[in-house]
């Protein structure tokens, strides 16, 4: 089946750790999102990537670092510079049609 | 620069009552729809979206929309809530041809009651 995955679903950091979520796809998407959730908001946009080898800051990237060295991978790294981490990430990436598919979240809490 | 507002962060309605989700956008071209749904600790469903053609869209789960450019809303309705509806549910518009520019309001809360 097609389709994104994220890993891990729960990530546990120390204070002052970098830490590296991981998003996946098999829909041969040229473009990837990062986006940001914290409890009872909408979505923040991090980074995202319209073709591999690019990126682009989204509104709320600082704190943050992306690569896109292969089409289905686009792993996110959240790093001490971050002040306030803990949060739910979405990863997503869009199809031909303009429509955004999501994988299933990491969520991430600062011990 | 686009926009979504969703009027009312939390709704609740009874089960087997009408489901009205609102949704206005701002947008200086003709811009694709979408409406998505989120259950507790998922990431987000894509319920429907409107590109062209039909304004009244059909979507998973009974959900249906409708596209009013006069009233540049995009309207998320069910005929008959079931308690399986209860979720977040996010409205989003994106402008053709601008790939990067992709909004999402600030989602809506649906509780169904007993």
């Amino acid at each position: 089946d097609g389709g994104i995955t994220q890993s891990p679903k729960y990530l546990f950091r120390k204070e002052g750790q970098n830490v590296t979520l991981s998003c996946e796809q098999n829909l041969n998407h040229d473009a990837m999102y990062w986006y940001r959730q914290d409890p009872g908001q909408g979505l923040r946009l991090i980074y995202y990537s319209q073709i591999v080898n690019d990126f682009q800051k989204g509104d709320i990237a600082e704190g943050y670092s992306v690569s896109r060295e292969k089409k289905e991978s686009f792993p996110l790294t959240v790093t001490s510079a971050q002040k306030n981490p803990t949060a739910f990430y979405l990863c997503a990436s869009k199809s031909r049609t303009d429509t955004q598919y999501f994988g299933p979240g990491t969520r991430l809490t600062v011990l | 620069a686009q926009s979504v507002t969703q009027l009312g962060s939390h709704v609740s309605v009874s089960e087997g009552a009408l489901v009205l989700l609102r949704c206005n956008y701002s947008s200086s071209v003709p811009p694709y729809l979408f409406w998505y749904v989120q259950y507790p600790n998922q990431g987000l469903q894509l319920l429907l979206k409107y590109t062209t053609g039909a304004t009244l869209v059909k979507g998973i789960n009974g959900f249906e929309a409708e596209f009013k450019k006069s009233e540049t809303s995009f309207h998320l309705t069910k005929p008959s809530a079931h308690m399986s509806d209860a979720a977040e549910y996010f409205c989003a518009v994106s402008e053709k041809n601008y790939g990067q520019n992709f909004v999402f309001g600030p989602g809506t809360r649906l509780s169904v009651l007993p």
